[in-house]
Protein backbone atom coordinates (compact mmCIF):
# COMPACT_ATOMS: atom_id res chain seq x y z
CA UNK A 1 0.00 0.00 0.00
CA UNK A 2 1.76 3.51 -0.85
CA UNK A 3 2.13 5.70 1.68
CA UNK A 4 1.09 9.28 1.63
CA UNK A 5 2.24 11.75 -1.25
CA UNK A 6 3.35 15.40 -0.59
CA UNK A 7 3.94 17.78 -3.83
CA UNK A 8 6.10 19.38 -4.15
CA UNK A 9 8.82 18.76 -2.43
CA UNK A 10 10.80 21.38 -1.82
CA UNK A 11 9.68 24.92 -2.73
CA UNK A 12 10.98 28.53 -2.80
CA UNK A 13 9.31 31.84 -2.74
CA UNK A 14 9.52 35.12 -2.01
CA UNK A 15 7.99 36.90 0.63
CA UNK A 16 4.50 38.35 -0.58
CA UNK A 17 4.03 35.46 -2.94
CA UNK A 18 1.28 32.53 -2.10
CA UNK A 19 2.19 28.94 -2.24
CA UNK A 20 -0.23 25.51 -2.99
CA UNK A 21 0.80 22.71 -1.02
CA UNK A 22 -0.67 19.14 -1.77
CA UNK A 23 -0.78 15.76 -0.44
CA UNK A 24 -2.68 12.46 -1.10
CA UNK A 25 -3.51 10.34 1.81
CA UNK A 26 -2.45 6.43 2.03
CA UNK A 27 -5.76 4.68 -0.15
CA UNK A 28 -8.98 4.29 1.99
CA UNK A 29 -8.08 6.71 4.38
CA UNK A 30 -10.00 9.65 4.80
CA UNK A 31 -8.72 11.95 7.42
CA UNK A 32 -6.14 14.47 6.67
CA UNK A 33 -4.16 17.00 9.12
CA UNK A 34 -1.69 19.54 8.08
CA UNK A 35 1.04 20.17 10.59
CA UNK A 36 4.04 22.88 10.40
CA UNK A 37 7.61 21.78 11.81
CA UNK A 38 10.35 24.63 12.76
CA UNK A 39 13.07 24.39 14.48
CA UNK A 40 11.98 26.60 17.36
CA UNK A 41 8.27 25.33 17.45
CA UNK A 42 8.56 22.30 16.89
CA UNK A 43 5.36 20.36 15.05
CA UNK A 44 2.40 22.21 15.62
CA UNK A 45 -1.10 21.31 14.18
CA UNK A 46 -2.53 23.76 11.05
CA UNK A 47 -5.89 22.00 10.41
CA UNK A 48 -7.92 18.39 10.09
CA UNK A 49 -9.74 17.60 6.99
CA UNK A 50 -12.43 14.53 7.20
CA UNK A 51 -15.01 14.01 4.09
CA UNK A 52 -14.52 17.58 2.59
CA UNK A 53 -15.03 19.49 6.04
CA UNK A 54 -12.74 21.50 7.85
CA UNK A 55 -13.32 19.53 11.64
CA UNK A 56 -10.25 21.53 13.44
CA UNK A 57 -8.25 23.83 13.57
CA UNK A 58 -4.98 25.26 15.04
CA UNK A 59 -4.13 28.77 15.96
CA UNK A 60 -2.67 30.04 13.16
CA UNK A 61 -2.85 33.55 11.05
CA UNK A 62 -6.29 33.33 8.45
CA UNK A 63 -3.62 33.57 5.56
CA UNK A 64 -3.32 29.38 6.19
CA UNK A 65 -6.11 27.69 4.47
CA UNK A 66 -6.76 24.28 3.31
CA UNK A 67 -9.56 22.35 1.68
CA UNK A 68 -10.10 18.52 0.99
CA UNK A 69 -11.39 17.13 -2.34
CA UNK A 70 -14.02 14.19 -2.76
CA UNK A 71 -11.19 11.84 -3.21
CA UNK A 72 -9.81 12.72 -0.21
CA UNK A 73 -6.31 14.16 -1.70
CA UNK A 74 -5.78 17.58 0.77
CA UNK A 75 -4.39 21.35 -0.14
CA UNK A 76 -3.18 23.77 2.16
CA UNK A 77 -2.52 27.52 0.76
CA UNK A 78 -0.12 29.90 2.26
CA UNK A 79 -1.10 33.65 1.13
CA UNK A 80 1.26 37.31 1.37
CA UNK A 81 3.99 34.33 2.26
CA UNK A 82 6.47 35.98 5.70
CA UNK A 83 9.68 34.97 6.20
CA UNK A 84 8.25 33.08 9.36
CA UNK A 85 6.00 30.63 7.19
CA UNK A 86 9.83 29.05 6.05
CA UNK A 87 9.53 25.52 7.66
CA UNK A 88 8.84 21.61 6.44
CA UNK A 89 4.96 21.20 6.37
CA UNK A 90 3.57 17.63 7.03
CA UNK A 91 0.27 16.17 5.99
CA UNK A 92 -0.79 13.29 7.90
CA UNK A 93 -3.44 10.62 7.02
CA UNK A 94 -5.81 8.26 9.04
CA UNK A 95 -8.93 6.19 8.60
CA UNK A 96 -12.21 7.72 9.70
CA UNK A 97 -14.60 9.21 10.76
CA UNK A 98 -14.78 7.22 14.45
CA UNK A 99 -11.77 6.83 17.13
CA UNK A 100 -12.09 3.48 17.58
CA UNK A 101 -12.06 2.81 21.10
CA UNK A 102 -8.82 1.09 22.48
CA UNK A 103 -7.23 1.50 18.95
CA UNK A 104 -4.57 4.24 18.53
CA UNK A 105 -6.20 5.31 15.06
CA UNK A 106 -2.82 6.76 14.49
CA UNK A 107 -1.95 9.53 11.97
CA UNK A 108 0.98 8.46 8.94
CA UNK A 109 3.19 10.94 7.61
CA UNK A 110 4.01 12.29 4.48
CA UNK A 111 7.58 13.28 3.55
CA UNK A 112 6.85 16.86 4.03
CA UNK A 113 7.35 20.21 1.98
CA UNK A 114 9.88 22.44 2.81
CA UNK A 115 9.10 25.74 2.14
CA UNK A 116 11.58 28.21 2.12
CA UNK A 117 10.57 32.10 2.23
CA UNK A 118 12.90 34.71 1.26
CA UNK B 1 -3.21 25.45 26.94
CA UNK B 2 -1.38 22.51 26.18
CA UNK B 3 2.31 22.11 27.31
CA UNK B 4 4.16 19.45 26.67
CA UNK B 5 8.18 18.50 27.83
CA UNK B 6 10.29 16.26 26.83
CA UNK B 7 14.41 16.74 27.24
CA UNK B 8 16.23 18.41 24.24
CA UNK B 9 19.25 15.93 23.78
CA UNK B 10 19.76 12.68 25.38
CA UNK B 11 23.44 10.97 24.75
CA UNK B 12 23.38 7.18 24.95
CA UNK B 13 26.02 3.82 24.24
CA UNK B 14 25.52 1.59 21.78
CA UNK B 15 23.58 -1.83 23.30
CA UNK B 16 22.76 0.45 26.38
CA UNK B 17 19.13 0.90 27.28
CA UNK B 18 17.66 4.29 27.11
CA UNK B 19 14.34 6.21 28.60
CA UNK B 20 13.19 9.58 27.65
CA UNK B 21 10.68 11.17 29.69
CA UNK B 22 7.40 13.41 28.92
CA UNK B 23 5.55 15.01 30.89
CA UNK B 24 2.10 16.92 29.81
CA UNK B 25 -0.52 19.15 30.62
CA UNK B 26 -3.42 19.24 28.09
CA UNK B 27 -7.08 20.66 27.96
CA UNK B 28 -8.49 16.73 27.44
CA UNK B 29 -6.75 13.31 27.11
CA UNK B 30 -7.21 10.74 24.76
CA UNK B 31 -4.22 9.13 24.41
CA UNK B 32 -0.28 9.70 24.59
CA UNK B 33 1.67 8.51 21.10
CA UNK B 34 5.51 8.39 20.30
CA UNK B 35 7.11 9.14 16.94
CA UNK B 36 10.38 8.49 15.68
CA UNK B 37 11.84 11.30 12.99
CA UNK B 38 15.13 10.78 11.63
CA UNK B 39 16.91 13.74 10.24
CA UNK B 40 14.94 14.72 6.87
CA UNK B 41 12.51 12.44 7.25
CA UNK B 42 8.63 12.07 8.09
CA UNK B 43 7.91 10.92 11.56
CA UNK B 44 7.18 7.95 12.28
CA UNK B 45 4.37 6.10 14.65
CA UNK B 46 6.34 4.06 17.46
CA UNK B 47 3.76 3.74 20.17
CA UNK B 48 0.50 4.64 21.89
CA UNK B 49 -1.03 4.79 25.26
CA UNK B 50 -4.60 5.59 26.09
CA UNK B 51 -4.45 3.56 29.82
CA UNK B 52 -2.23 3.43 32.39
CA UNK B 53 0.50 1.07 32.34
CA UNK B 54 3.70 -0.50 30.27
CA UNK B 55 2.76 -1.42 26.50
CA UNK B 56 5.65 -3.46 24.80
CA UNK B 57 6.51 -3.38 21.15
CA UNK B 58 10.09 -5.77 20.69
CA UNK B 59 12.51 -3.46 21.74
CA UNK B 60 10.63 -0.42 22.30
CA UNK B 61 8.26 0.16 25.24
CA UNK B 62 6.60 3.31 26.63
CA UNK B 63 4.70 3.87 29.84
CA UNK B 64 1.98 6.07 30.87
CA UNK B 65 0.39 7.53 34.04
CA UNK B 66 -2.23 10.10 33.27
CA UNK B 67 -2.50 10.73 36.92
CA UNK B 68 0.50 12.05 37.18
CA UNK B 69 0.59 13.53 33.34
CA UNK B 70 3.52 11.28 32.62
CA UNK B 71 4.71 8.87 30.01
CA UNK B 72 8.45 7.73 29.21
CA UNK B 73 9.56 5.84 26.05
CA UNK B 74 12.37 3.42 26.84
CA UNK B 75 14.56 1.73 24.19
CA UNK B 76 16.34 -1.56 24.80
CA UNK B 77 19.67 -2.68 23.26
CA UNK B 78 20.60 0.41 21.66
CA UNK B 79 21.38 0.59 17.97
CA UNK B 80 23.01 3.13 15.95
CA UNK B 81 19.92 3.79 13.61
CA UNK B 82 18.52 4.27 16.76
CA UNK B 83 19.82 7.84 16.11
CA UNK B 84 17.04 10.00 15.85
CA UNK B 85 14.11 12.89 17.01
CA UNK B 86 11.86 11.42 19.52
CA UNK B 87 8.50 13.06 19.44
CA UNK B 88 6.16 12.78 22.26
CA UNK B 89 2.65 13.58 21.30
CA UNK B 90 -1.31 14.12 23.23
CA UNK B 91 -4.27 14.01 21.43
CA UNK B 92 -6.34 16.01 23.38
CA UNK B 93 -9.98 16.21 21.91
CA UNK B 94 -12.24 13.28 22.06
CA UNK B 95 -13.29 12.46 17.91
CA UNK B 96 -10.35 14.18 16.66
CA UNK B 97 -7.08 13.46 15.28
CA UNK B 98 -5.11 16.68 15.91
CA UNK B 99 -1.82 16.00 18.13
CA UNK B 100 -0.06 18.33 20.24
CA UNK B 101 3.85 17.92 20.51
CA UNK B 102 6.49 18.07 22.45
CA UNK B 103 9.74 19.85 20.73
CA UNK B 104 11.37 16.09 20.31
CA UNK B 105 14.62 14.86 21.81
CA UNK B 106 17.48 14.38 20.24
CA UNK B 107 19.25 10.92 20.96
CA UNK B 108 22.88 10.59 19.85
CA UNK B 109 23.70 7.13 20.00
CA UNK B 110 27.45 6.15 20.49
CA UNK B 111 29.99 3.40 19.65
Amino acid sequence: KAGVTQTPRYLIKTRGQQVTLSCSPISGHRSVSWYQQTPGQGLQFLFEYFSETQRNKGNFPGRFSGRQFSNSRSEMNVSTLELGDSALYLCASSLGPTLTSGSSNEQFFGPGTRLTVL
Amino acid sequence: GQNIDQPTEMTATEGAIVQINCTYQTSGFNGLFWYQQHAGEAPTFLSYNVLDGLEEKGRFSSFLSRSKGYSYLLLKELQMKDSASYLCAVRPYTGRRALTFGSGTRLQVQP
